[in-house]
C-alpha cells in the first residue's frame, strides 16, 4: 500500500539550531516528491519537487533531498518565522492513469528566539 | 493573480442540511482537486477533475459531489451533513504535477 510517514511529528528548534525534517515513503512507481509549507488557517505553500535519488534542491534556510526510500528536509540556522508545518507528498500513478498526490501527516516547526 | 481562490472560509451547518463550496482559479490550470484535512492526518483527496468536463471519485468521496462547471470553477456539494464532515477543505490546481492550494474552507457540523 502506497504510504507516506514524516517524523518527527513536532520539532522546537532554537534559533539557530539547524535540524532535518524526515520523510518516508513507501510507494509504487514514484514519480515526484514534493514539500509544502502550511501556516496556521492557510493553505499549503508549495516548496520543492524532487524526482530522482541524488537531486536536492535549495531555497533559502531549507534544503531538500532525495534518495530511494525518503527525503529530508534540512533546515540551516532557523529563524522564527520558518514556523509552520511541513508536508511531504509522494506522486504516485493511480489506476485511472492520474497522478495522484499522497501526503504525510506533517511536521510542526516551532522556532523560538 | 489571485491563484486559487475558495469560498466561504467558515461555515457551520446542521445534520442534514446541504451545502456547497465553491472554488476557482485563475492560473489556466486543467487539473482542479479537493481535499478534507483533519488532525493528525494528512490531506486526503475526494475528488478530481483531470481537465474540463471530467471528474473522478478520489480517496474518500462518499457524501459528496462536485461539478466541474468550466476551466475555471469547481465545486464541492454535501448534499446532507454529518458530523464526520467536520474537517478543514481545500481546493487546489495543477498544470503538470506540482498542485497550488486555496485558502481552506472550515466546516462544523453540528
Amino acid at each position: 500500500e502506497d504510504q507516506v510517514t514524516q517524523s518527527p511529528e513536532a520539532l522546537r528548534l532554537q534559533e539557530g539550531e539547524s535540524s532535518s525534517l524526515n520523510c518516508s515513503y513507501t510507494v509504487s512507481g514514484l514519480r515526484g516528491l514534493f514539500w509544502y509549507r502550511q501556516d496556521p488557517g492557510k493553505g499549503p505553500e508549495f516548496l520543492f519537487t524532487l524526482y530522482s535519488a541524488g537531486e536536492e534542491k535549495e531555497k533559502e534556510r531549507l534544503k531538500a533531498t532525495l534518495t530511494k526510500k525518503e527525503s529530508f528536509l534540512h533546515i540551516t540556522a532557523p529563524k522564527p518565522e520558518d514556523s509552520a508545518t511541513y508536508l511531504c507528498a509522494v506522486q504516485a500513478l493511480f489506476s485511472g492513469g492520474y497522478n495522484k498526490l499522497i501526503f504525510g501527516a506533517g511536521t510542526r516547526l516551532a522556532v523560538h528566539p | 493573480n489571485a491563484g486559487v481562490t475558495q469560498t466561504p472560509k467558515f461555515q457551520v451547518l446542521k445534520t442534514g442540511q446541504s451545502m456547497t463550496l465553491q472554488c476557482a482559479q485563475d492560473m489556466n490550470h486543467n487539473s482542479m482537486y479537493w481535499y478534507r484535512q483533519d488532525p493528525g492526518m494528512g490531506l486526503r483527496l475526494i475528488y478530481y477533475s483531470a481537465s474540463e468536463g471530467t471528474t473522478d471519485k478520489g480517496e474518500v468521496p462518499n457524501g459528496y459531489n462536485v461539478s466541474r462547471l468550466n476551466k475555471r470553477e469547481f465545486s464541492l456539494r454535501l448534499e446532507s451533513a454529518a458530523p464526520s464532515q467536520t474537517s478543514v477543505y481545500f481546493c487546489a490546481s495543477s498544470a503538470v504535477a506540482e498542485q497550488y492550494f486555496g485558502p481552506g474552507t472550515r466546516l462544523t457540523v453540528t
